[in-house]
């Protein structure tokens, strides 16, 4: 079993839709990130959460520390937030670990 | 907010020889980055952690003497893949921490072909 599991892999809504991206994760972490990743590769910093919640634009992150939970929530979905998103969580040291990703198509 | 900047974005190279790709925290002073390599519908996996001016540190199973890692100043580290192969075609891309408290900075990476 991995040690940062996400659900669902593959994920396709409507422009519009409220979407849910969840990771689960096994391991005492000191902070968990949320990335993005485009069909050219570049990887961008969404999230990084240690409590609570944030939001930025459409964008909605949550962690639950207790239950070893995140979410991430993109409201009016559109199309260009096709993407692959990645949860990653650090526990020791510096290294981050990752999730498989979840791969997010928004049709128009 | 802060940006690394990695170059080249994509190269192609002949068997045997060798490439350097370079990693640079364009507005801030990156005391560690990292370089991960990401295989096609996977996650990225990381090859090594690189402090400034001390040796990098690598992960199992990755070959120091393949994948060599410069750190010489907080703003530039560099991969050089060494005679390079066609099993080391792969996406290539670094992030960076200003320090312990801040998030990390990804590069936009480095599509590697060997042919």
């Amino acid at each position: 079993k991995n040690e940062v599991e996400q659900s669902p892999q593959n994920l396709t809504a409507q422009e519009g839709e409220f979407i849910t991206i969840n990771c689960s994760y096994s391991v005492g972490i000191s902070a968990l990130h949320w990335l993005q990743q485009h069909p050219g590769g570049g990887i961008v910093s969404l999230f990084m959460l240690s409590s609570g919640k944030k939001k930025h634009g459409r964008l909605i992150a949550t962690i639950n520390i207790q239950e070893k939970h995140s979410s991430l929530h993109i409201t009016a979905s559109h199309p260009r937030d096709s993407a692959v998103y990645i949860c990653a969580v650090m526990a020791s040291g510096s290294r981050l670990t990752f999730g498989e990703g979840t791969q997010l198509t928004v049709n128009p | 907010g802060a940006v690394v900047s990695q170059h080249p974005s994509r190269v192609i190279c002949k068997s045997g020889t060798s490439v350097k790709i370079e990693c640079r925290s364009l507005d801030f002073q990156a005391t560690t980055m990292f370089w991960y390599r990401q295989f096609p519908k996977k996650s990225l996996m990381l090859m090594a952690t690189s402090n400034e001016g001390s040796k990098a540190t690598y992960e199992q199973g990755v070959e120091k003497d393949k994948f060599l890692i410069n750190h010489a100043s907080l703003t530039l580290s560099t991969l050089t893949v060494t005679s390079a192969h066609p099993e080391d075609s792969s996406f290539y891309i670094c992030s960076a921490r200003e320090g312990l408290h801040y998030g990390y900075t990804f590069g936009s990476g480095t599509r590697l072909t060997v042919v």
